[in-house]
């Protein structure tokens, strides 16, 4: 089963209000994400870090802010919640390094954001 | 631009058919291509990974080939079964891993399959 985990799995909130997205892995894994979905569409990366203190903003802006303080935590924050925001956030890690198993992504079930 | 392109965009299939579902990319450089499954409400799953010099794989009733000339994979299913039923998602790697270990992925949108008994 899986060994990454995301809480919530959905969410309802309103607008305005402070949310955060809980990721965490028990791989040992270095490197984690975080990608939105929305139905029928790619994935599209939103954050990544390399390791502990380590983040960076992937290729879609987001709103949104990400802490890695422990290897095995990644979780992403939404100051301000808005309409636009509702979408589906999945956390996922990877080996790092060069052999075949690096960059081979194990996803959490993901968390449902619906802002009204 | 580096992009996938998989097609149908939906196939429905009655259980215990065969079905094929295909990627195009136009990736480069390119390093390899990967067949994740996405359940419903879930996180995608890795089905098999292909390298540059791989053409076909398999991995149970799943056998994906890829052809690195023409830039196009395909992933076969076999004696489909009701809990085919997913979106399969193709996922090429933009470069070779730096230093890092980071590689840039590009997501298709998926196929979405129905298997219906």
């Amino acid at each position: 089963e899986a060994d990454i985990y995301q809480t919530p799995r959905y969410l309802v909130i309103g607008t305005g209000k402070k949310i955060t997205l809980e990721c965490s892995q028990t791989m040992g894994h270095d490197k984690m994400y975080w990608y939105q979905q929305d139905p029928g569409m790619e994935l599209h990366l939103i954050h990544y870090s390399y390791g502990v203190n380590s983040t960076e903003k992937g290729d879609l802006s987001s709103e949104s802010t990400v802490s890695r303080i422990r290897t095995e935590h990644f979780p992403l924050t939404l100051e301000s919640a808005r309409p636009s925001h509702t979408s589906q956030y999945l956390c996922a890690s990877s080996e790092t390094g060069l052999g075949s198993g690096a960059n081979v992504l194990t996803f959490g079930a993901g968390s449902r954001l619906t802002v009204l | 631009k580096n992009q996938v392109e998989q097609s149908p965009q939906s196939l429905i299939i009655l259980e215990g058919k065969n079905c094929t579902l295909q990627c195009n990319y136009t990736v480069s450089p390119f390093s390899n291509l990967r067949w994740y499954k996405q359940d419903t409400g879930r996180g995608p799953v890795s089905l098999t990974i292909m390298t540059f010099s791989e053409n076909t794989k398999s991995n149970g009733r799943y056998t994906a080939t890829l052809d690195a000339d023409t830039k196009q994979s395909s992933l076969h299913i076999t004696a489909s079964q009701l809990s085919d039923s997913a979106s399969y998602i193709c996922v090429v790697s933009e470069a070779p891993p730096g230093s890092r270990g980071n590689t840039p992925l590009v997501f298709g949108k998926g196929t979405r399959l129905s298997v219906i008994a």
